[in-house]
């Protein structure tokens, strides 16, 4: 069965780090670049963080860059996302995609979703 | 960063009409735009990427065109699984990739 299933979310303070997970499965999850996308509460979608099909090249929204990281273990069929420094604003349901193309950076659009992990910062 | 404006926020109609959603870009995205539809309590589904393209199992009567910076997503027939809020994407300019506000397609 071809699916994605996120892990990891849940409660933390202002300033805390959370790792989310994404495991792959009924696909070749080496071929494929992945992502994440985030939907704040009863609001819109907003793009996250991609990485490429071996992990050598990565890029991220403004509002995470250099507070949150993309990688992946090819190994493990899973896609990972640490973040730190984490805000209020950063709460959301985080959705672990696939590209739609097997290429090394994919072509930006997603064609798989997992059923989301909710990441809720507060204290 | 392309800002991708939606129009019109929310749209009624009922089922067997058709219906006309757009989306502006705030500069060119040339044909690199998708559309997906989300449902409550479900995560977004793939509808139309660039700008034409239907995906894979997406009936016919949903269609996009569109180049540049005006595009359209037409459903010819609504169906009652139809009624759904679709957001219009871009990858021309990556990163970021970014998404519009949303069109609440809502039964009149």
């Amino acid at each position: 069965q071809v699916q994605l299933v996120e892990s990891g979310g849940g409660v933390v303070q202002p300033g805390g780090s959370l790792r989310l997970s994404c495991a792959a499965s009924g696909f070749t999850f080496s071929s494929y670049a992945m992502h994440w996308v985030r939907q704040a509460p009863g609001k819109g979608l907003e793009w996250v963080a991609d990485i490429s099909y071996d992990g050598r090249n990565t890029y991220y929204g403004d509002s995470v860059k250099g507070r949150f990281t993309i990688s992946r273990d090819n190994s493990k069929n899973t896609v990972y996302l640490q973040m730190n420094s984490l805000r209020a604003e950063d709460t959301a349901l985080y959705y672990c995609s696939r590209d739609l193309k097997d290429t090394t950076m994919g072509v930006g659009y997603f064609d798989l979703w997992g059923r989301g992990t909710l990441v809720t910062v507060s204290s | 960063e392309i800002v991708l404006t939606q129009s019109p926020a929310t749209l009624s109609l009922s089922p067997g009409e058709r219906a006309t959603l757009s989306c502006r870009a705030s500069q060119s995205v040339s044909s690199y735009l998708a559309w997906y539809q989300q449902k409550p309590g479900q995560a977004p589904r793939l509808l139309i990427y660039d700008a034409s393209n239907r995906a894979t199992g997406i009936p016919a009567r949903f269609s996009g065109s569109g180049s540049g910076t005006d595009f359209t997503l037409t459903i010819s027939t609504l169906e009652p699984g139809d009624f759904a809020v679709y957001y219009c994407q871009q990858r021309s300019t990556w990163p970021p990739i970014t998404f519009g506000q949303g069109t609440r397609l809502e039964i009149k």
